[in-house]
């Protein structure tokens, strides 16, 4: 069975500070791996995505994710965050064996100015 | 949020009462999917449908019912089986992982929240 953790119910930066938010999986085939954002009351919009090649991935709004094979992890990166990334992050995870996509418990990024 | 629309945003129910929340698509996508959202749960898989006419169960289909009779429209019906219906509900479209395209990033739609009275 595919599975994601998300360890961090909350992360907490200040502005201008690198970010991380943490995610491992667990899959019995190839991993594919997400990244979504949600803002209050609003759907996930889509971030970033490994499917495969390069372990760092780049997508929108300067978001970055590594991908660590042996660490099972494909952690969130932003070198410098804005009070305007505070939001509510989510990673999934597919297995290239199965359709469905299985969502963290999401990790809420708080922001400070 | 584009090419996924969801309607109603806030929707109130009565207990005993079927609900049916609408969500459409223009992305041209062949597969569909209907999540709940609650507090400190992440999203969770009601049902999905990969093509018009055809559809599976996901993790907590109990109390829901769906149709595909069109390739855009994917309505989700909250029967009076749901127990605990209060929610937030997510509607989401791709095109289908067994397609073997690389374009199998799920899109989600605006959301719509339903309340129990």
């Amino acid at each position: 069975a595919q599975s994601v953790a998300q360890p961090e119910d909350q992360v907490n930066v200040a502005e201008g500070n690198p970010l991380t938010v943490k995610c491992t999986y667990s899959v019995s085939g190839n991993p594919y791996l997400f990244w979504y954002v949600q803002y209050p009351n609003r759907g996930l919009q889509f971030l970033l995505k490994y499917i495969t090649g390069d372990n760092l991935v780049k997508g929108s709004y300067g978001f970055e994710a590594e991908f660590n094979k042996s660490q099972t992890s494909f952690h969130l990166k932003k070198p410098s965050a804005l009070v305007s990334d505070s939001a509510l992050y989510f990673c999934a995870v597919r297995d290239s064996h199965f359709q469905k996509l299985v969502f963290g418990t999401g990790t809420r990024l708080l922001v400070s100015p | 949020d584009g090419g996924i629309t969801q309607s109603p945003k806030y929707l109130f129910r009565k207990e005993g009462q079927n609900v049916t929340l609408s969500c459409e698509q223009n992305l041209n996508h062949d597969a569909m999917y209907w999540y709940r959202q609650d507090p400190g749960q992440g999203l969770r898989l009601i049902y999905y449908s990969q093509i018009v006419n055809d559809f599976q169960k996901g993790d907590i289909a109990e109390g829901y019912s769906v149709s595909r009779e069109k390739k855009e429209s994917f309505p989700l019906t909250v029967t009076s089986a749901q127990k605990n219906p209060t929610a937030f509900y997510l509607c989401a479209s791709s095109y289908p992982p067994s397609s073997g395209r690389a374009t199998d990033t799920q899109y989600f739609g605006p959301g719509t929240r339903l309340t129990v009275l």
